[in-house]
């Protein structure tokens, strides 16, 4: 049973950087696409991109100029990096997995971790 | 970016009622389309894949039909265990897009 943990900070500072780590356990991290989703409290979900195991990314180009994904396959972790965060940018983070036989559809999720920007 | 759109915003039904979401692309995504469920405090979870496609473990009374842009997903018989808020997502191309969701909740 693959099982999904958001970490990192959970109060970053406006225009810093905003950086969270998804670790992967009970199966391999290789040959799935990987993504991150964001939701302000009380609001929708935004999915904020995806990266494959080969280090292949895909950014939502809202937040293209600010956001890096990269992957640790020796970790079996995933990252992402969210540059010069402003309040807007406080949000539950959600990681989650793009099943390999679900059309894309992301069939296994972190429990979410809390991200508030503020100084 | 393809725009999600779903009706109704919110919904009110009781116990053993069929329940129907309608989500509608702002163009056409083939059957690129999943449902989400989400709970309050909790992370979704995939309902529908493929716009059709039962995800595993997930009870039958759900149901999910459509392609192009017009997409439902129909609860058969409601348990108190599906009230909850629901998701359109599309998967069709770059960025993926989530509709705004749908809340079910008792009447």
């Amino acid at each position: 049973q693959v099982q999904l943990q958001e970490s990192g900070p959970g109060l970053v500072k406006p225009s810093e950087t905003l950086s969270l780590t998804c670790t992967v356990s009970g199966g391999s991290i290789s040959s799935y696409y990987w993504s991150w989703i964001r939701q302000p409290a009380g609001k929708g979900l935004e999915w904020i991109g995806r990266i494959y195991t080969s280090g292949s990314t895909n950014y939502n180009p809202s937040l293209k100029s600010r956001v890096t994904m990269s992957v640790d396959t020796s970790k079996n972790q995933f990252s992402l990096k969210l540059s010069s965060v402003t309040a807007a940018d406080t949000a539950v983070y959600y990681c989650a997995r793009v099943g390999g036989s679900t059309a894309y559809g992301m069939d296994v999720w972190g429990q979410g971790t809390t991200v508030t920007v503020s100084s | 970016d393809i725009q999600m759109t779903q009706s109704p915003s919110s919904v009110s039904a009781s116990v053993g009622d069929r329940v129907t979401i309608t989500c509608r692309a702002s163009q056409g995504i083939s059957s690129w389309l999943a449902w989400y469920q989400q709970k309050p405090g909790k992370a979704p979870k995939l309902l529908i894949y493929a716009a059709s496609s039962l995800q595993s473990g997930v009870p039958s009374r759900f149901s999910g039909s459509g392609s192009g842009t017009d997409f439902t997903l129909t609860i058969s018989s409601l348990q108190p265990e599906d009230f909850a808020t629901y998701y359109c997502q599309q998967a069709n191309s770059f960025p993926r897009t989530f509709g705004p969701g749908t809340k079910v909740d008792i009447k």
